[in-house]
């Protein structure tokens, strides 16, 4: 397996532009994760699915903010409009129910620069 | 989620092992204790867990307190790519979302 696919992994972009970052989880997964960090924050959880349903969107920072799942294997976390302040690294993570046995994948990050 | 509370840095020197403790006071019953570690430009990476008995596999080992108030994730010959943030975690069984704190910033030496 792959392990969960990302992209891109770099991205520049002007305030005010939309952004939409994307990943693939590990087949057969069926939790999907939406971290972001950075260095003032750490690591904070965004939105996660469980079988392509968001189960939990509190971390969501505003309505600019949106996350899709159509299918088991691809997810979209969308910026509209963009602003500085959203520069971070964004990182996607899947698991198996009871991944308590198993744990998290993560990917690799999408490095997201706002200017 | 249970908080977990760990030293900000440490440092060790290659070929050493390296003691990396972790203190839950509040953890329940049905907490599982939870090791990742990032690596410099690269996502979190699961390390190891436990509930209560310790753990070993090939990457380290999880020596759990009797109490459960504390763990210690021991590497047993640190080298120079096992420098990387060591985040100690606790989670359930119902809950699905890891709540990641700041974590031990490990530096091995040469």
């Amino acid at each position: 397996d792959a392990g969960v696919i990302q992209s891109p992994r770099h991205e520049v972009t002007e305030m005010g532009q939309e952004v939409t970052l994307r990943c693939k989880p590990i087949s057969g997964h069926d939790y999907l994760f939406w971290y972001r960090q950075t260095m003032m924050r750490g690591l904070e959880l965004l939105i996660y699915f469980n079988n392509n349903v968001p189960i939990d969107d509190s971390g969501m920072p505003e309505d600019r903010f949106s996350a899709k799942m159509p299918n088991a294997s691809f997810s979209t976390l969308k910026i509209q409009p963009s602003e500085p302040r959203d520069s971070a690294v964004y990182f996607c993570a899947s698991s198996l129910k009871g991944d308590r046995f198993y744990g998290y994948t993560f990917g690799s990050g999408t490095r997201l620069t706002v200017v | 989620d249970a908080k977990t509370t760990q030293p900000n840095s440490m440092e060790s020197n290659e070929e050493e092992p390296v003691h990396l403790p972790c203190n839950h006071s509040t953890i329940s019953g049905t907490d599982y204790i939870h090791w990742y570690r990032q690596l410099p430009s690269q996502g979190p990476e699961y390390v190891i867990h436990g509930l209560t008995s310790n753990v070993n596999n090939r990457m380290a080992s999880l020596a759990i307190a009797e109490d459960r108030k504390s763990s210690t994730l021991i590497l047993h010959r640190a080298t120079l790519r096992d420098a990387a943030v060591y985040y100690c975690i606790l989670r359930d069984d119902y809950g699905q979302n890891f709540v990641f704190g700041p974590g031990t910033r490990l530096s091995v030496l040469p």
